[in-house]
């Protein structure tokens, strides 16, 4: 079966700095790959995704992440941290080709002025 | 594009009661719908896959007399929960699929259940 993994629980980064949000998966073969961001109270928006070709995925918002087939991770990234960036993002795969989709627990995202 | 909603944002019902969300895409159809269960601080945890003019699919674990699901058009799916209690307080979040891209979902902002 299927799994993610965010390492990272809760994240805590200055105004500015950049940021990284690391995902790691687990299956044979390349699934589909997304992140998503939720603010409290609120469903998810899709920040990015990779399907296949250029593993740097550019995303909105200002967000890129990049897919490492021999790492299984697909790390999620950021310059420059702006403080309406604080939220939950959550990695998720879909190997099913039918929206099905596996999530990783979340990172908590902190952001200090 | 690729809006969905969910109705009521929030809902408070008293034990035994039911309650039923709604869940629609806007503007696009959708042949499959999910719906998710999401703890404070918790990941979404799948419930069920709720297909167009067929029987919704459960997960393992997930009580299909008590979450039932309906999925009667391509725009919409409810959920209803039966005889709530207080352990079914939770925030469920729906998704959808537009019928010609089979792995984007698009998620609806959620409903707070509190069952008193």
């Amino acid at each position: 079966a299927q799994s993610v993994t965010q390492p990272d629980i809760h994240i805590t980064v200055s105004e500015g700095a950049s940021l990284e949000l690391r995902c790691n998966y687990s299956y044979g073969a390349t699934p589909y790959l997304f992140w998503y961001v939720q603010s409290p109270g609120q469903g998810l928006q899709l920040l990015l995704k990779y399907f296949s070709g250029d593993t740097l995925v550019q995303g909105i918002k200002g967000f890129e992440a990049e897919f490492k087939r021999s790492q299984s991770s697909f790390n999620l990234r950021k310059p420059s941290v702006h403080w309406s960036d604080a939220a939950e993002y959550f990695c998720a795969v879909d190997n099913t080709n039918a929206g099905k989709s596996t999530f990783g627990d979340g990172t908590t995202l902190t952001v200090k002025p | 594009g690729a809006v969905v909603s969910q109705h009521p944002s929030w809902v408070i019902c008293k034990s035994g009661t039911s309650v039923k969300i709604e869940c629609r895409s806007l503007d696009f159809q959708a042949t499959t719908m999910f719906w998710y269960r999401q703890f404070p601080k918790q990941s979404l945890m799948l419930m069920a896959t709720s297909n167009e003019g067929s029987k919704a699919t459960y997960e393992q674990g997930v009580e299909k007399d008590k979450f039932l699901i309906n999925h009667a058009s391509l725009t919409l799916s409810t959920l209803t929960v039966t005889s709530a209690h207080p352990e079914d307080s939770s925030f469920y979040i729906c998704s959808a699929i537009p019928g010609t891209v089979t792995y984007e979902q698009y998620f609806g902002p959620g409903t707070r259940l509190t069952v008193t």
